[in-house]
């Protein structure tokens, strides 16, 4: 089985650009959520997909938007960068209606914003 | 809204000392409850979970139980390794029985000693 890989591992960034993260979900998974990890602190709830539709969305603004293809794969993009954007964004993927709801990490992209 | 608070870290324990590490949260409804671990370079991994008030969690040694009554679930070991170092995380969803929007708290740091 196949767990939740991320890409890339690490990258910097310039204020003002754009950037996109990507995940490729566990095997069989049909969810995915995104958080964003700040340094020193808990993940936060970014949003999730099921079926290629947003499910759900923390507060975060929307420059902060994703995409979910049928392979169940995401996409994470950020527009307009800020300072305050760096930090390890997290992809979990689940497998919605089984008792198997569970939330598999990543590993993470670290985002660095000069 | 929901939150989670946690006990501030960082816990600095010997081999097979006692570990607790407290968290309470604020939710509405009844929340599902876990206790995620991050080892170093790594994604969070589930650790443990409790679905409904007075169930407990369980799993390599550790234990943490749901209390309705103190909206609490610390997590518990006897006897903690080396190898248990890592930041802890507890989280919960309001979505009943599922691990969708999880809210995190701050996160633990634990060093085990030898």
């Amino acid at each position: 089985e196949t767990g939740v890989t991320q890409s890339p591992t690490h990258l910097i960034k310039t204020r003002g650009q754009q950037v996109t993260l990507r995940c490729s979900s566990q095997s069989g998974h049909n969810t995915v959520s995104w958080y964003q990890q700040a340094l020193g602190q808990g993940p936060q709830f970014i949003f999730q997909y099921y079926r290629e539709e947003e499910n759900g969305r923390g507060n975060f603004p929307p420059r902060f938007s994703g995409l979910q293809f049928p392979n169940y794969s995401s996409e994470l993009n950020v527009n307009a960068l800020e300072l305050d954007d760096s930090a390890l964004y997290l992809c979990a993927s689940s497998l919605v209606g089984t008792p198997k709801y569970e939330q598999y990490f990543g590993p993470g992209t670290r985002l660095t914003v000069t | 809204g929901n939150s989670v608070t946690q006990m501030e870290g960082p816990v600095t324990l010997s081999e097979e000392a006692f570990l607790t590490i407290n968290c309470t949260y604020t939710a509405t409804g009844y929340p599902s409850l876990f206790w995620y671990v991050q080892y170093p370079g790594e994604g969070l991994q589930l650790l443990l979970k409790a679905t409904k008030a007075d169930d407990k969690g369980s799993n390599k040694g550790f234990e943490a139980t749901y209390r309705k009554e103190t909206t609490s679930f610390h997590l518990e070991k006897g006897s903690v390794q080396v190898s248990d170092s890592a930041v802890y995380f507890c989280a919960l969803s309001d979505h009943p029985g599922s691990a969708r929007q999880l809210t995190f708290g701050s996160g633990t740091q634990l060093t085990v000693l030898p």
